[in-house]
């Protein structure tokens, strides 16, 4: 089975310093590997997601995430915080489950990024 | 991006009554459906996994006869919460993907539920 540990429950950074959100991760297979952001009482967005191919990923707002296979690691950087990017990021691993074909999402904890003004 | 649009938003329902929460998929055909609830300050558990046209995959622990998961069509499915009680108020979640082997999900809106 596959898990995801976010280390750091919350996070603080001023703005205009550098984001990062640690996460990793354990599967048995190749995952696919994803960063979600989620305001309050919604839904959530997608930020990035690595399937195969380049290790280093782009996302949406100014976020990019890298695989690091060694070290089992997904963590989302972001060089210059804005007041707009606080928020909750959840961190996902996404394996095949055998019967039924589909993914299958197991998501971290969560960290809660506040950003001091 | 692919619209997911779950409805309501937001229900405050009394102790022993019903409620159904809506998930559509707006601009694509969704082969299979997820249901999430969102404890406070805690991630996403998965409830149950629905595939169109067949019953829903229950994760262990949750109550299938208590959270009922239709997935009548290939762009909608549907939570029912029976008999609902105050530990069943929470953040509901629900995902669609496009077809079995698609590597994305897209998120509803979530629907808070509070039974009083």
């Amino acid at each position: 089975a596959q898990s995801v540990t976010q280390l750091g429950s919350h996070v603080s950074v001023s703005e205009g310093a550098l984001v990062l959100l640690r996460c990793n991760y354990s599967s048995s297979v190749p995952p696919y590997l994803f960063w979600y952001v989620q305001y309050p009482n919604q839904g959530l967005q997608l930020l990035l997601k690595y399937t195969t191919g380049a290790t280093l990923v782009k996302g949406i707002n100014g976020f990019e995430a890298e695989f690091k296979k060694s070290e089992t690691s997904f963590h989302l950087t972001k060089p210059s915080a804005h007041m707009s990017d606080a928020a909750e990021y959840f961190c996902a691993v996404s394996v095949k489950v055998t019967f039924g074909g589909y993914q299958k999402v197991t998501f971290g904890i969560g960290t809660k990024l506040q950003v001091i003004p | 991006g692919a619209v997911v649009s779950q409805h309501p938003s937001r229900v405050i329902c009394k102790s022993g009554t019903s409620v159904k929460i809506e998930c559509r998929s707006l601009d694509f055909q969704a082969t299979t459906m997820f249901w999430y609830r969102q404890f406070p300050k805690q991630s996403l558990m998965l409830m149950a996994t629905s595939n169109e046209g067949s019953k829903a995959t229950y994760e262990q622990g949750v109550e299938k006869d208590k959270f009922l998961i239709n997935h009548a069509s290939l762009t909608l499915s549907t939570l029912t919460v029976t008999s609902a009680h105050p530990e069943d108020s929470s953040f509901y979640i629900c995902s669609a993907r496009g077809s079995r082997g698609a590597t994305e999900a897209f998120f509803g809106q979530g629907t808070r539920l509070t039974v009083v």
